[in-house]
């Protein structure tokens, strides 16, 4: 089954500065990758994603990547602010199958301001 | 329009007691999930519905029931409580068709069991 690695488990950042958090994963037939951005005591809540037709996704300050080859793909969060605060799950699935999600075990960060 | 909702939202039980959690969504979501979140583990999933009436086991499914008799709502039963179950456990939603991968989580139910 499916295996998903995620690094680092915790991230540190001035504000302003830029973060990145990277996922691997096992299965080569995984062909969509969400991210989930989980504040304090909240719900884990859908960010950005990426199906594996494009290598890109933007969203303002944040955008994903993806590298189909080596089975890996980063969150990258520019111009950090404080209210990046959080953990961050990534996860793997087949799009269009049962729907499960195969989750990394998180990373947390933090932006000091 | 609520979203996913989950009840109760803490719970404290003592070993060998019983409990049901309630997942309630109003989105007409074919597909529904129970994760549990322990520090350091990242959400592991217990069990899943595609539809009502069925249900399938996840990755960690040992020591849950549950239940899926209405498409609305997705009941999590613990027969035995142990101090393991101990967690936080967040139930999820996803539509019919391509989205199905896309997940709606509730608030979360925080259980402690002494």
């Amino acid at each position: 089954g499916e295996n998903v690695e995620q690094h680092p488990s915790t991230l540190s950042v001035q504000e302003g500065d830029s973060a990145v958090i990277k996922c691997t994963y096992s299965d080569s037939a995984s062909n969509y990758f969400p991210w989930y951005k989980q504040e304090l005591g909240k719900r884990p809540q859908l960010i950005i994603d990426i199906r594996s037709n494009v290598g890109e996704k933007k969203d303002q300050r944040i955008a994903v990547t993806l590298n189909k080859t080596a089975k890996h793909f980063s969150l990258h969060i520019t111009e950090t602010q404080p209210e990046d605060s959080a953990v961050y799950f990534c996860a793997a699935s087949r799009w269009g199958s049962q729907g499960n999600l195969i989750f990394g075990k998180g990373t947390k960060l933090s932006v000091k301001p | 329009n609520a979203g996913v909702t989950q009840t109760p939202k803490f719970r404290v039980l003592k070993t060998g007691q019983s409990m049901t959690l309630l997942c309630a969504q109003d989105m007409n979501h074919e597909y529904m999930y129970w994760y549990r979140q322990d520090p350091g583990m990242g959400l592991r999933l217990i069990h899943y519905s595609v539809g009502e009436g069925t249900t399938a086991k996840g990755e960690v499914p040992d020591g849950y029931n549950v239940s899926r008799l209405k498409k609305q709502n997705f009941l999590l039963g613990l027969e035995s409580a142990a101090p393991s179950q101990t967690s936080v456990y967040f139930c999820a939603s996803s539509p019919p068709g391509l989205a199905k991968n896309i997940q709606y989580f509730g608030a979360g139910t925080r259980l402690s069991v002494l």
